[in-house]
């Protein structure tokens, strides 16, 4: 089955720990995105990549670090300077041009203990 | 900057009965919009973009530019519609996406 792939389903972590989510994806896709899923607050956008070795804040990058070194991969750092980091995460990836869809990955759910 | 309004968060319809789902945007560019449906246990997919102007599982959607709406619409709700509904407007370089907050859709038997 190809197409989005995030490790891992769940992820805990502990205060003043950083940890990284993974996105993989094979349809040799321009452009990847991180979103955060909240209750009640839809999805907001973290980072956004259009091409390797390059990548932009979103609406909510602080806390967050992004690397995109490779064309299929885009993993997502959640620093111990996000103070509220429990939420769902949610990778997708386009083409990156007009009027073509994102596809979304599965999530991980990130939570402190 | 670009924003997405979806009033209801959540919206109960019988079986067979007509549903409205309702997206409003602000944007000031040509704006490119879609539908996103989240069903239960599956990851959020495509329902349908404005650009196609197609009906995707009964659902239809028109682009309102004068009243800055993106109803959803379907003239008779089955009950495999419940679902997570967001409306979102891509903008930007890289297209990235803004997302309304959601409307969770209930069919009733």
């Amino acid at each position: 089955d190809g197409g989005i792939t995030q490790s891992p389903k769940y992820l805990f972590r502990k205060e003043g720990q950083n940890v990284t989510l993974s996105c993989e994806q094979n349809l040799n896709h321009d452009a990847m995105y991180w979103y955060r899923q909240d209750p009640g607050q839809g999805l907001r956008l973290i980072y956004y990549s259009q091409i390797v070795n390059d990548f932009q804040k979103g609406d909510i990058a602080e806390g967050y670090s992004v690397s995109r070194e490779k064309k299929e991969s885009f993993p997502l750092t959640v620093t111990s300077a996000q103070k509220n980091p429990t939420a769902f995460y949610l990778c997708a990836s386009s083409q990156g041009q007009a009027n073509q869809p994102q596809h979304f990955g599965d999530g991980t759910r990130l939570s402190i203990l | 900057a670009q924003r997405v309004t979806q009033p209801e968060k959540l919206l109960s319809v019988f079986k067979g009965a007509p549903v409205e789902l309702k997206c409003n945007y602000s944007y000031s560019g040509s704006p490119e919009l879609f539908w996103y449906v989240q069903y239960s246990r599956q990851r959020l997919q495509l329902l349908l973009r404005h650009i196609s102007r197609e009906s995707i599982k009964g659902f239809t959607a028109d682009l309102n530019k004068g009243e800055t709406s993106f109803h959803l619409k379907k003239p008779f709700a089955q009950e495999e519609d419940s679902a997570m509904y967001y409306c979102a407007l891509s903008s930007g370089s890289a297209r990235q996406l803004t997302f309304g907050s959601g409307t969770q859709l209930t069919v009733l038997p």
